[in-house]
């Protein structure tokens, strides 16, 4: 099926710990994301990657850090995990220039720090 | 104050309302307006989009965008059950999405 897919669905770990959230899409889209939504429904961009450059990067702490190794995956690593990183994170794609054709958005990862 | 505004919720109405769902925006630079819906544990995906003001039809669903009062709209009609759903309005300008809080619609069999 072409979609956006992310892996794990749900993480929970300790707080200090580091994890990696991966994302792959095979819709063929030159731009990809991560958001997060807390727990209030906001979506929040963090970061833009576009042809593996990135392009938007919010302010997100320096413990965040994405990683885009070719055009269809983006991966995020999450360095000291801590309490207030608790959210849905998900991943999207799109093609530049036609953002309003929607962005795709995948499943999200469920993170809980404990 | 956050850029865009939109009433959390929650809605709740029988099968077969109309259901009117609202967002207000603060930046005037906004050129498009977007609506999303977003089932329990699952991404956003795109319901339809507006350009300039005016009414953009599809189906059941009617996006209403005011520029003058920045304020953008989402009618369904003939709302059915697999509507429930929380719906996030969303306004892009330049290479940025701004997304409003989204609102959550329970319709009631």
């Amino acid at each position: 099926d072409t979609a956006v897919s992310q892996t794990p669905k749900y993480l929970v770990t300790q707080m200090g710990n580091d994890k990696s959230i991966k994302c792959e899409q095979n819709l063929g889209h030159d731009t990809m994301y991560w958001y997060k939504q807390d727990s209030k429904k906001f979506l929040k961009i963090m970061f833009s990657y576009n042809n593996k450059e990135l392009i938007i990067n919010e302010t997100v702490p320096n413990r965040f850090s994405p990683k885009s190794p070719d055009k269809a995956h983006l991966n995020l690593h999450i360095n000291s995990l801590e309490l207030g990183d608790s959210a849905v994170y998900f991943c999207a794609s799109s093609s530049r220039g036609r953002e309003v054709d929607g962005k795709y958005f995948g499943p999200g990862t469920r993170l809980t720090v404990t | 104050q956050k850029e865009v505004e939109q009433d959390p919720g929650p809605l709740s109405v029988p099968e077969g309302a109309i259901v009117s769902l609202n967002c207000t925006y603060s930046n005037s630079a906004f050129q498009y307006f977007m609506w999303y819906r977003q089932y329990s544990r699952k991404g956003p995906e795109l319901l339809m989009y507006t350009y300039s003001s005016g009414n953009k039809e599809d189906g059941r669903f009617t996006a209403q965008v005011d520029k003058s009062s920045k304020y953008i709209s989402l009618f369904i009609r003939d709302s059915q059950p697999s509507d429930s759903a929380t719906y996030l309005c969303a306004m892009w300008v330049g290479n940025m999405l701004t997304f409003g809080g989204g609102t959550r619609l329970m319709v009631k069999p």
